[in-house]
């Protein structure tokens, strides 16, 4: 079985101040890695995703993600957050035979002025 | 593209009546998901069709839910009769074999 943790279910940063958002997989074989953000009221958003390749891996709105296999991790960045970036975020992983992803919890990411 | 498209983006009702919310997947897409979201629980997968075909309901809560979807552009959910406990917000989604889900703006539903 899939599954997806992320430990944080609330993360706060300064704007202008570094981000990251943790996550954390457990999948056989090798992982599809998405994260997706949710703004209020709306649906969720793809932002990036790891397949294959380079470790790591650059998306919308200046986010990337650091797929690491030993820590069966997969952190969400962005060198310089914004206000605008406050919003929940769900990781999620699937393997490379089922279509359907696993999702975690969610990180509610609150950038302050 | 217009993306998925959900209606209605808001329903209130009262307990028993019948809830029907509906999907229109993004064209060529071949996977359909329906998803309940709610704070407790955050994000619960429902269904999910497969070119048309129920793949797997085993997320559908109870028999009161029952979902559909007649041809590649079209899915609904049906809950009948609603209940209080339904009350959530309720998201399509749609894609392409491997790729990266591309969701609705949801609707939500209040059952009073």
């Amino acid at each position: 079985a899939q599954s997806v943790a992320q430990p944080e279910d609330q993360v706060n940063v300064a704007e202008g101040n570094p981000l990251t958002v943790k996550c954390t997989y457990s999948v056989s074989g090798n992982p599809y890695l998405f994260w997706y953000v949710q703004y209020p009221n709306r649906g969720l958003q793809f932002l990036l995703k790891y397949i294959t390749g380079d470790n790591l891996v650059k998306g919308s709105y200046g986010f990337e993600a650091e797929f690491n296999k030993s820590q069966t991790s997969f952190h969400l960045k962005k060198p310089s957050a914004l206000v605008s970036d406050s919003a929940l975020y769900f990781c999620a992983v699937r393997d490379m035979v089922s279509y359907i992803p696993t999702f975690g919890r969610g990180t509610s990411l609150i950038v302050h002025p | 593209d217009a993306g998925v498209i959900q209606s209605p983006r808001h329903e209130v009702t009262e307990m028993g009546q019948e809830v029907t919310l509906r999907c229109k997947p993004i064209s060529g897409h071949d996977y359909l998901f329906w998803y309940r979201q709610t704070m407790m629980r955050g994000l619960e997968l429902l269904i999910y069709f497969n070119n048309n075909v129920p793949i797997d309901d085993s997320g559908m809560p109870e028999d009161r839910f029952s979902a559909k979807m007649p041809n590649a552009s079209f899915s609904t959910l049906k809950i009948q009769p609603s209940e209080p406990r339904d009350s959530a917000v309720y998201f399509c989604a749609s894609t392409r074999q491997a790729g990266e889900l591309f969701f609705g703006e949801g609707s939500r539903l209040t059952v009073l």
